[in-house]
C-alpha cells in the first residue's frame, strides 16, 4: 500500500532553533507539495515541486523557510530560526503532474510546536 | 476575504441523518471541485471530485456543483459515527494532481450514535 511518509510526526522546539521536516513521496509521483494547517488559516500551500524543481513557493516566508528536493525520494522543509507563530501541522502531499489525474495523496503530517 | 469559504461547524447530527456540507468561492475560473475527509491527527484523503456544474454520486456520498452560484455541496446519507471527521472542500483551475489546490477551512462533523 503506497503512501507518503513524513518524519518526525511530532516536534517540540524552542524559539530560534532550526527545524527540519522530511517527506518521502509515493514512488513514481513527480509532484510534491508542502502545506501548513492551523486552526485560524486552515490548509495553506507553502510550496510545490515538479520533477524536483520548485514551481511555486509564494506561500512560504522566504526569510526563514526553505524547501528542497535533494532527490526524487526526499523532500525537506526547513525553518531557521523558528518562531512560536510557526506552530502548526505541516503536511506533505504527492501526485502525478499529468492532466487527467485527480488525487493528491497526503502524508500524516508533522505537528510542530515552537515554545 | 478568502477565496473559498466554509463554515467551520461543528455540525452535530444523530446517526442515520443526512449531513449537508457546503462551500462558496469567489474565483469563477475554478473548474474542478473536490471534497477531502480528514480524521483527527491524519492527513486529508480525497473523497470525491467533480468537474464543472452537476451532480456526482458515490455510495452514500453526493457532490453537487453550481458554478452559476459559485456554490458546492456534499451530502452524506445514512451517516455513521465513522463519518465523524473534518471535511474540506478544495478547488483547482485544471484537473491534475500535480496542480495547486485552494482549500476551504474545513467543517467538523460529529455523528452521534
Amino acid at each position: 500500500d503506497a503512501r507518503v511518509t513524513q518524519t518526525p510526526r511530532d516536534k517540540v522546539t524552542e524559539m530560534g532553533q532550526e527545524v527540519t521536516m522530511r517527506c518521502q513521496p509515493i514512488l513514481g509521483h513527480n509532484t510534491v507539495f508542502w502545506y501548513r494547517q492551523t486552526m485560524m488559516q486552515g490548509l495553506e500551500l507553502l510550496a510545490y515541486f515538479r520533477n524536483r524543481a520548485p514551481l511555486d513557493d509564494s506561500g512560504m516566508p522566504k526569510d526563514r523557510f526553505s524547501a528542497e528536493m535533494p532527490d526524487a525520494t526526499l523532500a525537506t522543509l526547513k525553518i531557521q530560526p523558528s518562531e512560536p507563530r510557526d506552530s502548526a501541522v505541516y503536511f506533505c502531499a504527492s501526485g502525478h503532474g499529468l492532466a487527467g489525474t485527480d488525487t493528491q495523496y497526503f502524508g500524516p503530517g508533522t505537528r510542530l510546536t515552537v515554545l | 476575504q478568502k477565496e473559498v469559504e466554509q463554515d467551520p461547524g461543528p455540525l452535530s447530527v444523530p446517526e442515520g441523518a443526512i449531513v449537508s456540507l457546503n462551500c462558496t468561492y469567489s474565483n469563477s475560473a475554478f473548474q474542478y471541485f473536490m471534497w477531502y475527509r480528514q480524521y483527527s491527527r491524519k492527513g486529508p484523503e480525497l473523497l470525491m471530485y467533480t468537474y464543472s456544474s452537476g451532480n456526482k454520486e458515490d455510495g452514500r456520498f453526493t457532490a453537487q456543483v453550481d458554478k452559476s452560484s459559485k456554490y458546492i455541496s456534499l451530502f452524506i446519507r445514512d451517516s455513521q459515527p465513522s463519518d465523524s471527521a473534518t471535511y474540506l472542500c478544495a478547488m483547482s483551475l485544471i484537473k491534475a494532481a500535480g496542480n495547486k489546490l485552494t482549500f476551504g477551512g474545513g467543517t467538523r462533523v460529529l455523528v452521534k450514535p
